[in-house]
């Protein structure tokens, strides 16, 4: 079965630092691999997408992430972390019909200090 | 253009209770997901729909769950009867179709928050 691991919890990154939100995910076939953010009392924004092809890809707001198939992993990066940047985030992987219905982590919750 | 609408955004009722749940999905979209947000359990797929037509109901957690679809613009999720454990966030994602360079990328609505007591 499809499964998706965001190994931490909560993380605290000084505002101007870098970031980086691991994912690992289970899946048996080329995944379809997504970030989402969640702000409070908001739905889910999709930050960045990986289907096919250049394993780096870049989203809005400033972040990449990065696919790595020996590593079944897809980590989400940002230079330069911004105090707007202070979320929740989520790594999906497409399941189903060809990367229908998504699976979702549990989720990182970004704290960022000054 | 307008997103994923979902009402009410809060909904607060008694054990016993009957609810209903409601989605627009975005024009166009022919996927629809319901899905539901708990601190313990995360983000839950309960089902999801393809042309109106309910692909996969695995994740609806019980038969006091119910999901429907009756046209391309609408969808209902009911809870009769309602339990404290139900309380939670219930999001609905419309998907466009696949193909066409489109990548199944979820649009979320923003939630309705579902508080049983």
């Amino acid at each position: 079965a499809q499964s998706v691991t965001q190994p931490d919890i909560h993380i605290t990154v000084s505002e101007g630092a870098s970031l980086e939100l691991r994912c690992n995910y289970s899946y048996g076939a080329t995944p379809y691999l997504f970030w989402y953010v969640q702000s409070p009392g908001q739905g889910l924004q999709l930050l960045l997408k990986y289907f096919s092809g250049d394993t780096l890809v870049q989203g809005i707001k400033g972040f990449e992430a990065e696919f790595k198939r020996s590593q079944s992993s897809f980590n989400l990066r940002k230079p330069s972390v911004h105090w707007s940047d202070a979320a929740e985030y989520f790594c999906a992987v497409g399941a189903g019909q060809a990367g229908t219905a998504l699976i979702f982590g549990k989720g990182t919750t970004l704290s960022v200090s000054s | 253009d307008a997103g994923v609408i979902q009402s009410p955004r809060h909904e607060v009722t008694e054990m016993g209770q009957e609810v209903t749940l409601r989605c627009k999905p975005i024009s166009g979209h022919d996927y629809l997901f319901w899905y539901r947000q708990t601190m313990m359990r995360g983000l839950e797929l309960l089902i999801y729909f393809n042309n109106n037509v309910p692909i996969d109901d695995s994740g609806m957690p019980e038969d006091r769950f119910s999901a429907k679809m009756p046209n391309a613009s609408f969808s209902t999720l009911k809870i009769q009867p309602s339990e404290p454990r139900d309380s939670a966030v219930y999001f609905c994602a419309s998907s466009p179709p696949l193909g066409q360079g489109k990548t199944g990328e979820l649009f979320f609505g923003e939630g309705s928050r579902l508080t049983v007591l």
